[in-house]
């Protein structure tokens, strides 16, 4: 079975400093990991996904996640953050059952930005 | 192109009742894939739908049920409400999700905006 781990509930960062939300998964197979983004009220985005191409992986918005298997971690960064990016975040590692494939969330990590 | 939507969005309703929510996918997307979300449990994978046909199911009792339509629309019902299917249920559809013989691969799932359903 998969399994997915967000190691901070709650970010909170200033404008325009860094960030780090930390994500590390379990799995029995090459596994494809994606982060999401959930803004109050709306529904999920995805702001980029890792499946065995490049191990930096670019999204939208200006975020990017590293692919590591010896550490089993795919912790997504920014480098200067922005009002708008206050949301939840959701790490998701994909289980193929053969014919046909499940999403597992993480439990997410709210960040909030402050000025 | 038009997004992925839900309806309705938000719902209330009594315990012991019943309930039928519905999702329009994206025109051209084949799977439909439907989650729970609570402050609790987080986002639970409830089932997916593929060309009217159930390929996967998550740990929810026999209480949810969905099915999909041959244009890809699906409805999910739940039937004898407990206060805790309180949720927001989302609903994401993709063009494909796995592929069978051992390949396996990854298209895009697009998320609706959810039906919110209080269980009073």
């Amino acid at each position: 079975a998969q399994s997915v781990t967000q190691l901070d509930s709650h970010v909170s960062v200033s404008e325009g400093t860094p960030v780090l939300l930390r994500c590390n998964y379990s799995s029995s197979y090459s596994p494809s990991l994606f982060w999401y983004v959930q803004h109050p009220n709306k529904g999920l985005q995805l702001l980029l996904k890792y499946t065995s191409a490049a191990t930096l992986v670019k999204g939208i918005n200006g975020f990017e996640a590293e692919f590591k298997k010896s550490e089993t971690s795919f912790h997504l960064t920014k480098p200067s953050a922005h009002m708008s990016d206050a949301a939840e975040y959701f790490c998701v590692v994909t289980e193929y059952t053969g014919t046909a494939s499940k999403l597992t969330f993480g439990t997410g990590t709210r960040l909030q930005v402050t000025l | 192109k038009a997004g992925v939507t839900q309806t309705p969005r938000y719902l209330i309703k009594t315990r012991g009742q019943q309930v039928t929510l519905s999702c329009s996918p994206i025109s051209g997307h084949r799977s439909v894939s439907w989650y729970q979300q609570t402050p609790g449990q987080g986002l639970q994978f409830l089932f997916e739908y593929f060309s009217e046909t159930q390929r996967n199911k998550g740990n929810f009792p026999g209480r949810f049920s969905g099915r999909q339509f041959s244009n890809s629309r699906s409805e999910m019902n739940v039937s004898t409400l407990e206060l805790g299917d309180s949720a927001l249920y989302l609903c994401a559809s993709s063009l494909a999700l796995g592929l069978a013989g051992g390949l396996s691969s990854y298209n895009e799932q697009f998320f609706g905006p959810g039906t919110r359903l209080t269980v009073l």
